[in-house]
């Protein structure tokens, strides 16, 4: 079975600019979280999504946003880039999201903010 | 807050040698931990995990305890090898109280684990 595939890989915008990251999911599972992951803050919840409906949302402030397509299929989007969105942004998938699903992470795709 | 604990230590080991790796979790109602492996330039990788109503648990090489007690987590490998270098993260699942932790993991800092051969 096919591990969670994310596009693109590696990504270099401008402040200001804004980006679309894409995420496939594990054949079967319905939920996808998003991480952010930098250095000095480590690996951080973004939001989580399952049929299609954003279920939980962690503390990022709202040029981060994300939706969910039926086939499982997740998108995130920064608007407005600043510096410190520069990071890994992780994506993570489960059968259903609940507490005692295992997730499966992508190989992420790494943002640069220049 | 809830948090899960490492301070980014660094173990370095010699191959063969076994590796014990701690983590102090805060959050008293999580009820699922799980222990992932980062390689430079991927995404973490699951190892093993274990549920509150466990105290261990075993896998191929791996070993991961829990002492809810002092909220204490730790994952033992055996005979490390050079392919085991990475950085090694334990995470908890916050319990989902009402749903609030749908799809949320919350993750400790990380350890740097250095095999030498």
């Amino acid at each position: 079975k096919a591990g969670v595939t994310q596009t693109p890989r590696y990504l270099i915008k401008t402040r200001g600019q804004q980006v679309t990251l894409s995420c496939s999911p594990i054949s079967g599972h319905r939920s996808v979280s998003w991480y952010q992951q930098t250095p000095g803050q480590g690996l951080q919840f973004l939001f989580e999504y399952f049929s299609e409906t954003q279920r939980n949302k962690g503390n990022f402030p709202g040029r981060f946003s994300g939706r969910q397509f039926s086939n499982s299929r997740s998108e995130m989007n920064v608007s407005t880039l600043e510096l410190g969105d520069s990071a890994l942004y992780l994506c993570a998938s489960s059968l259903q999201g609940q507490g005692l699903d295992t997730q499966y992470f992508g190989p992420g795709t790494r943002l640069t903010v220049l | 807050g809830e948090s899960v604990g490492l301070h980014l230590p660094t173990l370095s080991v010699q191959e063969g040698d076994n590796s014990i790796i701690n983590c102090a979790y805060s959050n008293s109602a999580s009820d699922y931990f799980i222990w992932y492996k980062q390689e430079s330039g991927k995404g973490p990788q699951f190892i093993i995990d274990i549920r509150s109503n466990m105290d261990k648990r075993q896998g191929q090489r791996v070993t991961v305890l829990l002492n809810k007690t002092v909220k204490h987590l730790s994952l033992q490998i055996a005979a490390t090898q050079p392919g085991d270098s990475a950085v090694y993260f334990c995470a908890e699942n916050g319990g989902n109280a009402g749903g609030t932790s749908y799809g949320k993991l919350t993750f400790g800092q990380g350890t740097i684990l250095t095999v030498h051969p």
